[in-house]
C-alpha cells in the first residue's frame, strides 16, 4: 500500500520563500505530483517528478529523492493567492499494468495561509 | 493543460433518489477515467476507473451497484449515484488517463443529499 505524510497546515508572509514537506512509504513508485487546492476547487497540476532532482517552473519547484522516500514543493516570493491547500500524491506501483500504473494516492494536504 | 468538463457543478436532491454526474475530455479521447471523492476536509480517495467499452473496476469499499459508472466514448465518462443518501454527500472529481507526466482533474461536482 501507500502511506503519504505531509504537515496539515503551515503559514507563511507574502514575499517569503516556504517549503512543504512530503515523505511516502510505498510498495511501488511511478512518479510523484504536487498540486494545488483552492476551497470548494478541484485540484490544479502544480508539478511532476519521477526521477532525482529538483524540477523548476517559475515560482514554484519540486524536488524528489526516491532513496529517501521524499519530495518537497518550493514556493518562492508568495503572494495572498497562494493560500490553498498543497496536495502530494504518488503514482501507483510499478508492478500495476495498464491503468493501474496511473492512479494517485493522495495525501492528506498542507493548508498554507499566507499572511501580509 | 487538458480541457475536462464535468456536469453539473453541484447538485442538491433528496434522500433515495438518484444522480448522474458527467465527465467530458473536450480535447482529446480518453480511453480511462479516474472518478475521485473528497469529503470536507479530507484528500482525495479513488473511487473507480473505467474504461471505454469495458466494466470499471472498483476500489475496496466502493459499492458498485450504487456507483454506477459508464464509458460508452472516448469522450464521455458517467458515474451514476444510486439512492443516494445523506453520507454520499462529497465533491466528485473526474480524471482522465493522458499520459506518464500529466494527471489533470475535472472542476467538480458537488453533491449535497437531504
Amino acid at each position: 500500500g501507500q502511506n503519504i505524510d505531509q504537515p496539515t497546515e503551515m503559514t507563511a508572509t507574502e514575499g517569503a520563500i516556504v517549503q512543504i514537506n512530503c515523505t511516502y512509504q510505498t510498495s511501488g513508485f511511478n512518479g510523484l505530483f504536487w498540486y494545488q487546492q483552492h476551497a470548494g476547487e478541484a485540484p490544479t497540476f502544480l508539478s511532476y517528478n519521477v526521477l532525482d532532482g529538483l524540477e523548476e517552473k517559475g515560482r514554484f519547484s519540486s524536488f524528489l529523492s526516491r532513496s529517501k522516500g521524499y519530495s518537497y514543493l518550493l514556493l518562492k516570493e508568495l503572494q495572498m493567492k497562494d493560500s490553498a491547500s498543497y496536495l502530494c500524491a504518488v503514482r501507483g506501483p510499478v508492478a500495476y499494468s495498464g491503468a493501474g500504473s496511473y492512479q494517485l494516492t493522495f495525501g492528506k494536504g498542507t493548508k498554507l495561509s499566507v499572511i501580509p | 493543460g487538458a480541457v475536462v468538463s464535468q456536469h453539473p457543478s453541484w447538485v442538491i436532491c433528496k434522500s433515495g433518489t438518484s444522480v448522474k454526474i458527467e465527465c467530458r475530455s473536450l480535447d482529446f479521447q480518453a480511453t480511462t477515467m479516474f472518478w475521485y471523492r473528497q469529503f470536507p476536509k479530507q484528500s482525495l480517495m479513488l473511487m473507480a476507473t473505467s474504461n471505454e467499452g469495458s466494466k470499471a473496476t472498483y476500489e475496496q469499499g466502493v459499492e458498485k451497484d450504487k456507483f454506477l459508472i459508464n464509458h460508452a466514448s472516448l469522450t464521455l465518462s458517467t458515474l451514476t449515484v444510486t439512492s443516494a443518501h445523506p453520507e454520499d454527500s462529497s465533491f466528485y472529481i473526474c480524471s482522465p488517463k493522458i499520459s506518464s507526466y500529466e494527471q489533470y482533474f475535472g472542476p467538480g461536482t458537488r453533491l449535497t443529499v437531504t
